[in-house]
């Protein structure tokens, strides 16, 4: 069976950090371009960052740009995102995506983080 | 960066209809142009890649077109299945951008 499982989300405060991981299984991830996608409670999606096959010049949209860092493991099979100087706005479900086409074909379940003081 | 505007924001329609939502691109795209349907509390589901082209699974109502900055999603005889909220992506260098959404409801 082919899915991607999220983890590392949870409360965090202000300022702070958290790290998000994502498994692959069924496919072969060190294959595939990934990218992170959320989406704040009650608002549409809003890709945050992508990475190439090879973990090379990884990209960021431009309100986390400096604050998080994509990256991935082809061995293990798994993406991760670091998420520093958390802000609140940062508060939403976040989804692990496999990226073919230049869109996203394949999601995770996602996981929430909460940003609250 | 591309800006997306899609409409409408919502739309409730019965089943059977035809249905159409729109994606304008603040500039050409090429093909570059995806849909998506998200139920609540589930995660997105691709519907649509390259403009027109279904994937896998997908009913053949709901169908893709356009060209340079307009696109349209129509669904050609709503099914009670449908509801949802539907997104347009699309794809410039490195930069991914979703349109804001239209939640379909079936009267």
């Amino acid at each position: 069976e082919v899915y991607l499982v999220e983890s590392g989300g949870g409360l965090a405060q202000p300022g702070g950090s958290l790290r998000l991981s994502c498994t692959a299984s069924g496919f072969n991830f060190q294959n595939e371009e990934m990218n992170w996608v959320r989406q704040a409670p009650g608002k549409g999606l809003e890709w945050v960052s992508h990475i190439n096959i090879a973990g090379d010049g990884p990209f960021h949209a431009d309100v986390v740009k400096g604050r998080f860092t994509i990256s991935r493991d082809n061995a293990k099979g798994s993406l991760y995102l670091q998420m520093d100087s958390l802000r609140v706005d940062d508060t939403a479900v976040y989804y692990c995506v496999r990226e073919r086409e230049n869109s996203f074909d394949m999601w995770g379940q996602g996981t929430m983080v909460t940003v609250s003081p | 960066d591309i800006q997306m505007t899609q409409s409408p924001s919502t739309l409730s329609a019965s089943v059977g209809d035809r249905v159409t939502i729109t994606c304008r691109a603040s500039q050409n795209i090429n093909r570059w142009l995806a849909w998506y349907q998200q139920k609540p509390g589930k995660a997105p589901n691709r519907l649509i890649h390259e403009v027109s082209i279904l994937d896998s699974g997908v009913p053949s109502r709901f169908s893709g077109s356009g060209s340079g900055t307009e696109f349209a999603l129509t669904i050609s005889g709503l099914q009670p299945d449908d509801f949802g909220t539907y997104y347009c992506q699309v794809y410039n260098y490195y930069s991914w951008t979703f349109g804001q959404g239209t939640k379909v409801e079936i009267k």
